[in-house]
Order: C-alpha cells, then sequence, then structure tokens
C-alpha cells in the first residue's frame, strides 16, 4: 500500500463549481499535510498546509484534516479554468528527526469554462 | 533572487552512460531534496540531505548516488544510465524550521 494515496481523475467541475479532492495516508504519525499545484509542464508549489484536525481556510481554498481516519482533502470554491492542474497531497513523515515528505500521485483537475 | 537552479533542462543518454544533475539554491536552506516524477507514480523521493555534510535514501535510491557539495549545491549522479530511469526530475530545497518545499524547474531525462 502507497503510503499517501490519490484518485489520479480526471475530475472534472464546471466553472463556479466547488471541486473536492481526497487524499488518504497510512502513518499515523504524520504531522503535516500539505497541497502543491502543478500546472503541466511546471514544477509543484505549494498552495495549503495543514496540522491539525478540522478546516483550514485561504481565499478561494479549504483544507480538511481528519486525523482518526488518516484523510485530508482540499477544496476549491469557484473553481476557474485557472485552477485546472493537477494537486498533489504530500505527507511530511518525520523520521528521527529528519523530514521525508512524501507525495501522492496526483489528481488531475479539468475545470470547464 | 534565483531559487533553485537545476541543470540541464534536457538531456539524452544512451543506456550505460553516465552524468551528473546539478542543483543550487541562493536561499540559504539547510535541506535538499531530488525528486522523480513518472506518469501514474507522482513524486517519489530519491536522496535527501538535510543539512551540509548528510544524505539520506528515499524511496527509489537504486542506481543514484549524491553528493551535498557545499550548502548550495546538491548533485544527483546516474552512474550507468538505464531506460527505466527515464524521468523528470526535480530538486526542492526547504528552510530550517519551516516546511514549505521550494522546487527547481525540473530535468527532463531520456534514456535510450
Amino acid at each position: 500500500q502507497k503510503e499517501v494515496e490519490q484518485n489520479s481523475g480526471p475530475l472534472s467541475v464546471p466553472e463556479g463549481a466547488i471541486a473536492s479532492l481526497n487524499c488518504t495516508y497510512s502513518d499515523r504519525v504524520s504531522q503535516s499535510f500539505f497541497w502543491y499545484r502543478q500546472y503541466s509542464g511546471k514544477s509543484p508549489e505549494l498552495i495549503m498546509s495543514i496540522y491539525s484536525n478540522g478546516d483550514k481556510e485561504d481565499g478561494r481554498f479549504t483544507a480538511q484534516l481528519n486525523k482518526a481516519s488518516q484523510y485530508v482533502s482540499l477544496l476549491i470554491r469557484d473553481s476557474q479554468p485557472s485552477d485546472s492542474a493537477t494537486y498533489l497531497c504530500a505527507v511530511n513523515g518525520v523520521t528521527s528527526g529528519t523530514y521525508k515528505y512524501i507525495f501522492g500521485t496526483g489528481t488531475r483537475l479539468k475545470v470547464l469554462a | 533572487n534565483a531559487g533553485v537552479t537545476q541543470t540541464p533542462k534536457f538531456q539524452v543518454l544512451k543506456t550505460g552512460q553516465s552524468m551528473t544533475l546539478q542543483c543550487a539554491q541562493d536561499m540559504n536552506h539547510n535541506s535538499m531534496y531530488w525528486y522523480r516524477q513518472d506518469p501514474g507514480m507522482g513524486l517519489r523521493l530519491i536522496y535527501y540531505s538535510a543539512s551540509e555534510g548528510t544524505t539520506d535514501k528515499g524511496e527509489v535510491p537504486n542506481g543514484y548516488n549524491v553528493s551535498r557539495l557545499n550548502k548550495r549545491e546538491f548533485s544527483l549522479r546516474l552512474e550507468s544510465a538505464a531506460p527505466s530511469q527515464t524521468s523528470v526530475y526535480f530538486c526542492a530545497s526547504r528552510r530550517t524550521g519551516e516546511e514549505k518545499l521550494f522546487f527547481g524547474s525540473g530535468t527532463q531525462l531520456s534514456v535510450l
């Protein structure tokens, strides 16, 4: 079982809708969780981080964390065609004090105009 | 401010050839990482360096070696390239105490 799992998609949503991206992880000691956005042919860029259970909002983005269920999600409200990208979930697997960031395979999001 | 710079951007190798991918950051970060990205596999950690003088294996280290030459530079070497190493390689760095990874623009490597 891969440590961080995501549905590869593509997830297609109409412009203006809410896009919901999901991620599960296997390591219960993970403490930090991240969402990176990657446009085609580009490098990943961090858009959200979350460390405690509950919701964290930043503009149109909301990250949700449930450590009991080992589940992280990203909601994108009022989706725009410019949000079309691959979204990578990452988990910090701290091992002996060293930070190892493990990524999921990514979910490709397509926002239809 | 260049951030994380990777060279080359593109490279084609024949099976058995060797090469070194270069990565340098100008943000005074302590930690540096090498990832490879393959279709359907996501980003996989090859090696990382928590600080100058230290390196550790990640998920997929076989066939690679690394050198943390100094605080700025972290190179990835393929001693005998194989077609299975065809991939896009990303270098990243991180400031101590923060968790954001800064990525370079990537190196697209093809091994024929």
